[in-house]
């Protein structure tokens, strides 16, 4: 079983789409968990961190559900430059150290 | 501010050859990592330096690869007499050492 599992899509979705992405970990002792962005042939970009309370940032809504070791993204009213690979992303049992990656979720929004 | 950057960003090489690729941290981030991702795969942890703590070696795949990082800031990761399944971007990341880490560019390998 990997680490970290994601649904790889793509998901493909109109302007203005509201789509979810969902990400599954396996160490129950993780302790930071991430949404990272990735274009084609770019290196990953941090979109943001994931907290238990939920946060949101513009368009954008992550949840964090501890007991099921669920992780989830909200994307709002997609626009174009949207389209992209996004990564699950989780630290393991020490707050520092390796990152831990899913293979990501490809995300193509179309006019 | 300056990002993480990486030197080359390309390199092509002959099988049985080494390499040797540079990775410039952020300035003040005292945590480095080497990751590699494979075409079409995820990223691959491969070598965690914090301060002047051992590294975390843990995801080097062979005695092949060796890493190090001078005065606690740039890092070279070597790659000894090269294989065509080392073909793949080699990504570089620094962290304060706070979880969030920022990746540079890469530096895309082809073993030929």
């Amino acid at each position: 079983r990997k680490e970290v599992e994601q649904d790889p899509g793509p998901f493909n979705v109109p302007e203005g789409a509201t789509v979810a992405f969902n990400c599954t970990y396996s160490n129950s002792a993780s302790q930071s968990f991430f949404w990272y962005r990735q274009d084609c042939r770019k290196e990953p970009k941090l979109l943001m961190s994931v907290y238990s309370s939920g946060n949101e940032d513009g368009r954008f809504t992550a949840q964090l559900n501890r007991a099921s070791q669920y992780i989830s993204l909200l994307i709002r009213d997609s626009k174009l430059s949207d389209s992209a690979t996004y990564l699950c992303v989780v630290t393991g049992s020490s707050n520092t150290g390796k990152l831990i990656f899913g293979q990501g979720t490809t995300l193509q929004v179309k006019p | 501010g300056a990002g993480v950057s990486q030197s080359p960003s390309n390199k092509v090489t002959e099988k049985g050859k080494d390499v040797e690729l540079r990775c410039d941290p952020i300035s003040g981030h005292t945590a480095l990592y080497w990751y590699r991702q494979s075409l079409g795969q995820g990223l691959e942890f491969l070598i965690y330096f914090q301060g002047n703590s051992a590294p975390d070696k843990s995801g080097l795949p062979s005695d092949r690869f060796s890493a190090e990082r001078t005065g606690g800031s740039v890092s070279t990761l070597t790659i000894q007499r090269t294989q065509q399944e080392d073909s793949a971007v080699y990504l570089c990341a620094s962290s304060l050492p706070e979880p969030e880490q920022y990746f540079g560019p890469g530096t895309r390998l082809t073993v030929t």
